[in-house]
């Protein structure tokens, strides 16, 4: 079935390790976005992009990176993971502003 | 900025009981608004949207009316299902914004 799929589902990392988590979609949506969810704090937007190529800032971007090099990936680093980066991610894209967006099923991420 | 504000929960009811869910905004311009429902182990689903004011978004038994006079978009089924146990999210995209902005959830118990 189309839609948003997102590797790995769960990571442990250590303090100062580093990963990317990978979003593809296969739906040729122009936008995707990641998010964090965080218990008591909804999803809050952490980077998107609005094409292949492009990327911008969200709510809370600091300690993350993502790249857009394919229309359908998008990917988002963590340089040096640390304990607040806790958190379950989520990666959506939507075909345009007006629609709704499609989410992926998440990935559990504990830094110890 | 741009906020969303939901009914805290968690909200209990017994299968059948009538189901509210309030959820106020506020917005620059004319927003659209959506209702996400999370089910667990899940990502974000589009539940239902309405984008002016006095629509009226509906899906699967649940609906809810775009009030700009009260900014409000509140929740409604006639009569819950066990099925119907799941997180829901109240969220608004501008006409400025490329983005959703998301209330804190509201988690749903529904007992046989």
């Amino acid at each position: 079935n189309a839609g948003v799929t997102q590797t790995p589902k769960f990571r442990v990392l250590k303090t100062g390790q580093s990963m990317t988590l990978l979003c593809a979609q296969d739906m040729n949506h122009e936008y995707m976005y990641w998010y964090r969810q965080d218990p008591g704090m909804g999803l809050r937007l952490i980077h998107y992009s609005v094409g292949e190529g492009t990327t911008a800032k969200g709510e809370v971007p600091d300690g993350y990176n993502v790249s857009r090099l394919k229309k359908q990936n998008f990917l988002l680093g963590l340089e040096s993971a640390a304990p607040s980066q806790t958190s379950v991610y989520f990666c959506a894209s939507s075909w345009d502003r007006n629609y709704g967006y499609t989410f992926g099923s998440g990935t559990r991420l504990t830094v110890v | 900025g741009n906020s969303v504000t939901q009914m805290e929960g968690p909200v209990t009811l017994s299968e059948e009981a009538f189901l509210t869910i309030n959820c106020t905004y506020t917005a620059t311009g004319y927003p659209s608004l959506f209702w996400y429902v999370q089910y667990p182990g899940e990502g974000l689903q589009l539940l239902l949207k309405a984008t002016k004011a006095d629509d009226k978004g509906s899906n699967k038994g649940f609906e809810a009316t775009y009030r700009k006079e009260t900014t409000s978009f509140h929740l409604e089924k006639g009569s819950v299902q066990v099925s119907d146990s799941a997180v829901y999210f109240c969220a608004l995209r501008d006409n400025y914004g490329q983005n959703f902005v998301f209330g804190p959830g509201t988690r749903l118990s529904v007992l046989p």
